[in-house]
């Protein structure tokens, strides 16, 4: 399968600080990337569709200017998850698409906020 | 915009005996069903796909059925064994647009 880098996989930080995780395809380009956030025990839910060279498409609910999207070439996309605060702690993972529609996920990142 | 469901939420069954996990879409138009094992703190892995234009698909111990009348689509998982307790998560989509979830199936092998 395609090979989908995450970093970091951890992140502590204190409230009110900017955090950016990265996605890399690293065997094939991804004109589009896909951003999740998953809670423990729970499933997968779909905050943004990032396309290479435009804006990204948010999903109902997910505050564009709090978690900002950047797909600035075929094979990175960067999320950064600006002034962030406890409910923000979440696990993010990032996942990019074949051409023949198979997804394939990022490592995730655990991201806790204190 | 689509809506899937999946049942159970939790199963367990005795090491060698079969699992099955189900799901129900609501888009006809979705054509594109994967199933993903997630094991704890890890990513989820494609462990199987299928599309519209086919009704059954078997690798090794693992299958999965597509019904598209009755919009729904099965994982069976035979001669399970310890290491297949995870996870799973039953997807569905239309071309070009994004992969919905159900909500998972914690499945335990009992040894």
């Amino acid at each position: 399968g395609a090979v989908v880098s995450q970093h970091p996989s951890r992140v502590i930080c204190k409230s009110g600080t900017s955090v950016k995780i990265e996605c890399r395809s690293l065997d094939f380009q991804a004109t589009t990337m896909f951003w999740y956030r998953q809670f423990p025990k729970k499933s997968l839910m779909l905050m943004a569709t990032s396309n290479e060279g435009s804006k990204a498409t948010y999903e109902q609910g997910v505050e564009k200017d709090k978690f900002l999207i950047n797909h600035a070439s075929l094979t990175l996309s960067t999320l950064t998850v600006t002034s962030a605060h406890p409910e923000d702690s979440s696990f993010y993972i990032c996942s990019a698409r074949l051409v023949n529609e198979k997804l394939f996920f990022g490592s995730g990142t655990q991201l806790s906020v204190l | 915009g689509e809506n899937v469901e999946q049942h159970p939420s939790t199963l367990s069954v005795q090491e060698g005996d079969s699992a099955v996990i189900k799901c129900t879409y609501s888009d006809s138009a979705s054509n594109y069903f994967p199933w993903y094992k997630q094991e704890l703190g890890k990513r989820p892995q494609l462990i199987i796909d299928i599309r519209s234009n086919v009704g059954e698909k078997k690798d090794q111990r693992i299958a999965v059925t597509l019904n598209k009348t009755a919009k729904h689509f099965s994982l069976h998982i035979t001669e399970t064994q310890p290491e297949d307790s995870a996870v799973y998560f039953c997807a569905a989509s239309k071309r070009n647009t994004p992969l919905v979830f159900g909500k998972g199936t914690r499945l335990s092998v009992i040894a």
